[in-house]
């Protein structure tokens, strides 16, 4: 069975640019959650998807947001990005319906200069 | 590979040795805990995992203990190897919200 994959692994953008990120879930999984890791802040956690409807959502601004299609794939975007936006963005897939176990995808690294 | 955490601590074993990590967590009330192992250029993988209802449970080579009374986590790994190596992190779960994951220690086997 194919792990949760993440397009593209490395990107670079320049401040104020905006810039989207893709998740494809382990085939059956129907909950997408979002988190950035930086060396500073650690693992934070942005957002959730789960049947198309975000569940649950993080502590960031409004410049992140994200959906879900209707195979399950998931797009996080990020508006007018700033420096502090540098990090890892991992995307973690689980079988959802209050199953928690959650399998992580490599990350998609993202500089912003 | 991935630069995870720059200032995390880190606990340097012994090949062989047992380790243990140990995390606190915040909320009382939350339903679930896991910890994930995260190699350099990998996203994090899962361990193991136990509800908040149980005190100890074990996997292969691994132990987590959940002590309630003083919010305390720890994973104990048996018979340390050198791919063990890598990042541990805990997070704390409570339904109808989100996971909230620790600072992370960094595990270093000697040879």
């Amino acid at each position: 069975k194919a792990g949760v994959t993440q397009t593209p692994r490395y990107l670079i953008k320049t401040r104020g640019q905006q810039v989207t990120l893709s998740c494809s879930p382990i085939s059956g999984h129907r909950s997408v959650s979002w988190y950035q890791q930086t060396p500073g802040q650690g693992l934070q956690f942005l957002f959730e998807y789960f049947s198309e409807t975000q569940r649950n959502k993080g502590n960031f601004p409004g410049r992140f947001s994200g959906r879900q299609f209707s195979n399950s794939r998931s797009e996080m975007n990020v508006s007018t990005l700033e420096l502090g936006d540098s990090a890892l963005y991992l995307c973690a897939s689980s079988l959802g319906g209050g199953l928690v176990e959650q399998y992580f995808g490599p990350g998609t690294r993202l500089t912003v200069t | 590979g991935e630069s995870v955490g720059l200032h995390l601590p880190t606990l340097s074993v012994q090949e062989g040795d047992n380790s243990i990590i140990n995390c606190a967590y915040s909320n009382s009330a939350s339903d679930y805990f896991i910890w994930y192992k995260q190699e350099s250029g990998k996203g994090p993988q899962f361990i193991i995992d136990i509800r908040s209802n149980m005190d100890k449970r074990q996997g292969q080579r691994v132990t987590v203990l959940l002590n309630k009374t003083v919010k305390h986590l720890s994973l104990q790994i048996a018979a340390t190897q050198p791919g063990d190596s890598a990042v541990y992190f805990c997070a704390e779960f409570f339904y109808g919200q989100n996971f909230v994951f620790g600072p992370g220690t960094r595990l270093s086997v000697l040879p």
